[in-house]
């Protein structure tokens, strides 16, 4: 069956860097996505990666290695703000169906 | 105004009642999805639909029906409440791509 595996929680210092890993099983799938979610709030996507390799956006940047069916979230010179639960998430290539991690708890410390 | 909304955003009904809860969207994105959010499972899919008429179930879709008469709306309908349906209701819409957008949304309480 399809996995993904997430710390439950993690803590960082402001203006640090973090990164958030992300492991899966599953046979094939299109892309690793990640999503941020603050409490009380909806989830809102970060990025997406459809092929190996590092992808940056701002502050945020993801990985992707299929061949070691890993991939994270890296978060540069955080901000207080950043505090909230991420999560990683695929497609699967057979019956398109999405399988969300359980999330990480990112905690900043000032 | 453009996006995705969820109504009711707040709801409490008894074990047994039918109960819908409503999702549109403006961007005419052809994939909307229906998740619940508990704590200790994170996210979970209940069903997902990738064009109007076209529905499929999730990881958990028992006690639940959809329908996707317009491409705009996805209607979940807990046909029987029970309690172990208290939930956060997340509906959301995306193209083919890994990028989805949610609604704000429903905090269904079954007593």
């Amino acid at each position: 069956g399809q996995s993904l595996e997430q710390p439950s929680e993690v803590t960082a210092v402001e203006g640090a860097i973090v990164q958030i890993n992300c492991t899966y099983q599953t046979s094939g799938f299109y892309g690793l996505s990640w999503y941020q979610q603050h409490d009380g709030g909806a989830p809102t996507f970060l990025s997406y990666n459809a092929l190996d390799g590092l992808e940056e956006t701002g502050r945020f940047s993801s990985f992707l290695s299929r061949s070691d069916s890993y991939g994270y979230l890296l978060l540069q010179e955080l901000q207080m703000k950043d505090s909230a639960s991420y999560f990683c998430a695929v497609r699967d290539l057979k019956d398109d169906k999405i399988i969300f991690g359980k999330g990480t708890r990112l905690h900043i410390l000032p | 105004d453009a996006g995705i909304t969820q109504s009711p955003r707040y709801k409490i009904t008894e074990t047994g009642r039918q109960v819908t809860l409503m999702c549109h969207q403006t961007w005419s994105h052809s994939y909307m999805f229906w998740y619940r959010q508990d704590l200790g499972h994170g996210l979970r899919l209940i069903y997902y639909s990738a064009a109007a008429d076209i529905t499929d179930k999730g990881e958990v879709p028992d006690g639940y029906v959809v329908s996707r008469s317009k491409t705009e709306n996805f209607p979940l309908t807990l046909e029987s409440a029970t309690r172990s349906q208290t939930s956060v209701y997340f509906c959301a819409s995306g193209r083919r791509s890994g990028e989805q957008f949610f609604g704000p949304g429903t905090r269904l309480t079954v007593l």
